[in-house]
């Protein structure tokens, strides 16, 4: 079983809509969750952090649900500058995990 | 401030040469990463550095080497590089919180 997982998607949407993506876990002992987001051939950058509280950025709301281990992201109002790879990482806690990524098409 | 730096950005080798691809940081994070990523795959950890001076094996080190000679530095070496090791590699530092990617070493191997 891979320690991080995500439905690959692609998740094809058109602008304006909500679309959510979940991610599992599986080591009860990781301290640290995080939603990159990378564009085609660039390199990761952090989206946000994830808190068992939720947290919200404008659009994006992540939550973690500890007792079922997963992650969870919430993108409100899509934009066509949305359209990427999220990818969920999880600090297990000896090194970051990262899932495979669920890719995001927003389409006009 | 340049953050994470990698060396070189594309990189073409034969089967059987050896090279390093050369990750430095100037963010005083303690720990270092190198990924690869295949087309249409997430990031799998080749080997992780927690601090200076120690490394340990992640998901694939088969066919790697690094070395964290220092807290700016960690580099990953290929001593016979085979056609699979074709990907993208990536660097990183890391605090507890964020991790900071470099942009990323696209080897090819022939």
């Amino acid at each position: 079983r891979k320690e991080v997982e995500q439905d690959p998607g692609p998740f094809n949407v058109p602008e304006g809509a909500t679309v959510a993506f979940n991610c599992t876990y599986s080591n009860s002992a990781s301290q640290s969750f995080f939603w990159y987001r990378q564009d085609c051939r660039k390199e990761p950058k952090l989206l946000m952090s994830v808190y068992s509280s939720g947290n919200e950025d404008g659009r994006f709301t992540a939550q973690l649900n500890r007792a079922s281990q997963y992650i969870s992201l919430l993108i409100r109002d899509s934009k066509l500058s949305d359209s990427a790879t999220y990818l969920c990482v999880v600090n297990d806690p000896r090194a970051l995990t990262f899932g495979s990524g669920t890719r995001l098409q927003v389409q006009p | 401030n340049a953050g994470v730096t990698q060396t070189p950005k594309f990189q073409v080798l034969k089967t059987g040469q050896s090279m390093t691809l050369q990750c430095a940081q100037d963010m005083n994070h303690n720990s270092m990463y190198w990924y690869r990523q295949d087309p249409g795959m997430g990031l799998r950890l080749i080997y992780y550095s927690a601090s200076e001076g120690t490394t340990d094996k992640g998901e694939v080190p088969n066919g790697y080497n690094v070395s964290r000679l220092n807290k700016r530095e960690f580099s990953l070496r290929l001593e016979s590089a085979a056609p699979s090791q074709t990907s993208v590699y990536f660097c990183a530092g890391a605090t507890g919180s964020e991790a900071f990617f470099g942009q990323g070493t696209r080897l090819t191997v022939v």
